[in-house]
């Protein structure tokens, strides 16, 4: 069935690194790649997403690159603040039926 | 605007009890949809509508039922609970001009003893 699998599950990196979230889908027909960033005990929150007539897009620190071809897409998050620490999920779907990925768990150390 | 709301925010159950979950949105948006989260699983969909009077399964329906009488609102219900139903559960919903954006709702956690 419609997969997406996202790596790595867990994710430490010192304040002012980059860091980069990778996904992989299954379903030739998906289209659309949002990011939810979801804080402890919180709803998630849409911080990016992209169509697959797009290959990248930035928003000020947060970019997102997709590759058809190989089926994967990644986030990109520059210049890491405390703030940034949360879980990330990445999904992708078509129309308005969205598999999300298994998460990760961002820790940015001071 | 409130956005997605959820009630209840909480709640415990035994095996076997009935309970409804109400999600509400004041967006006029069309898609609404009902995901459950589990420690590593992620978000999975339970059951999703594209419009009022519409539902649909999503990856793991087994167990839950909905229903869509007003557009606003958006049911699941639980008709025998069980423990393997022990879950946060999200509503969210979608439509407008950004149709595939979702917007979640607060959640409910659900423990069934």
């Amino acid at each position: 069935g419609e997969n997406v699998e996202q790596h790595p599950s867990t994710l430490s990196v010192q304040e002012g690194d980059s860091a980069v979230i990778k996904c992989t889908y299954s379903d030739s027909a998906s289209n659309y790649f949002p990011w939810y960033k979801q804080e402890l005990g919180k709803r998630p929150q849409l911080i990016i997403d992209i169509r697959s007539n797009v290959g990248e897009k930035k928003d000020q620190r947060i970019a997102v690159t997709l590759n058809k071809t190989a089926k994967h897409f990644s986030l990109h998050i520059t210049e890491t603040q405390p703030e940034d620490s949360a879980v990330y999920f990445c999904a992708g779907g078509a129309t308005n039926k969205l598999i999300f990925g298994t998460g990760t768990l961002l820790a940015v150390q001071p | 605007n409130a956005g997605v709301t959820q009630t209840p925010k909480f709640r415990v159950l035994k095996t076997g009890q009935s309970m409804t979950l109400l999600c509400a949105q004041d967006m006029n948006h069309e898609y609404m949809y009902w995901y459950r989260q589990d420690p590593g699983m992620g978000l999975r969909l339970i059951h999703y509508s594209v419009g009022e009077g519409t539902t649909a399964k999503g990856e793991v329906p087994d167990g839950y039922n909905v229903s869509r009488l007003k557009k606003q609102n958006f049911l699941l219900g639980l008709e025998s609970a069980a423990p393997s139903q022990t879950s946060v559960y999200f509503c969210a919903s979608s439509g407008g001009v950004r149709a595939y954006e979702q917007y979640f709702g607060p959640g409910t956690r659900l423990t069934v003893t």
